[in-house]
């Protein structure tokens, strides 16, 4: 186990509705990314947070945003939901250091379903 | 052509046998590479981390990495059945882990 929780395991959503995904990062980290992995892929880097601000952003549509609390856990919400937005979505936290670390844990993650 | 390639697999190897993994990448400004294993229904685990030419062993695993190549590779020694999972190669131009840019992966199978 990394420390990294989120939540909710699972989600089914319908086209068109909006979806706040959740993560709680490892004790001491103030580096959250968050990851898309499609069947059969390898994870896409959608964004990261680093002290509450965005640093750093993937190829994904504005209607990916997200937040970063003054506790480090972070949110991802997605609105619009398209059927193609359906996959597992990562979190990963990264300790204080270089640029957020060389390290990154990743979480359980949640797996969304758009139908 | 995607940004960070791998053996399509899937890859079997027999139990105790080295099995090796190919990744190569697009951007020569790469610095950071990373193996990460990944379980069925699971999430990726770190395993090897390299940022220089050469090898890089811990335990069972090495890493290689030639960047005048573009390429990285994971050796596995004496396969065992647990290491039956899915392979991520990942690479990052600076040292931040958590902007990397993913391989689709190579599925590795270690038969007893």
């Amino acid at each position: 186990e990394t420390g990294v929780t989120q939540s909710p395991t699972h989600l089914i959503k319908t086209r068109g509705q909006q979806v706040t995904l959740r993560c709680s990062s490892q004790s001491g980290h103030n580096t959250v990314s968050w990851y898309q992995q499609a069947l059969g892929q390898g994870p896409q880097f959608i964004f990261q947070y680093y002290r509450e601000e965005e640093n750093g952003r993937g190829n994904f549509p504005p209607r990916f945003s997200g937040l970063q609390f003054p506790n480090y856990s972070s949110e991802l919400n997605v609105n619009a939901l398209e059927l193609d937005d359906s996959a597992l979505y990562l979190c990963a936290s990264s300790p204080p250091g270089l640029a957020g670390g060389t390290t990154q844990y990743f979480g359980p993650g949640t797996r969304l379903t758009v139908l | 052509q995607k940004e960070v390639e791998q053996n399509s697999g899937p890859l079997s190897v027999p139990e105790g046998a080295i099995a090796s993994l190919n990744c190569t990448y697009s951007d020569r400004v790469s610095q950071s590479f990373f193996w990460y294993r990944q379980y069925s229904g699971k999430s990726p685990e770190l395993i090897m981390s390299i940022y220089s030419n050469g090898d890089k062993e811990d335990g069972r695993f090495t890493a290689q990495l030639n960047k005048a190549s573009q390429y990285v590779s994971l050796l596995i020694r004496d396969s065992q059945p647990s290491d039956s999972a899915t392979y991520l190669c990942a690479v990052k131009q600076g040292t931040n882990a958590g902007k990397s840019t993913f391989g689709d992966g190579t599925t590795l199978t270690v038969k007893p």
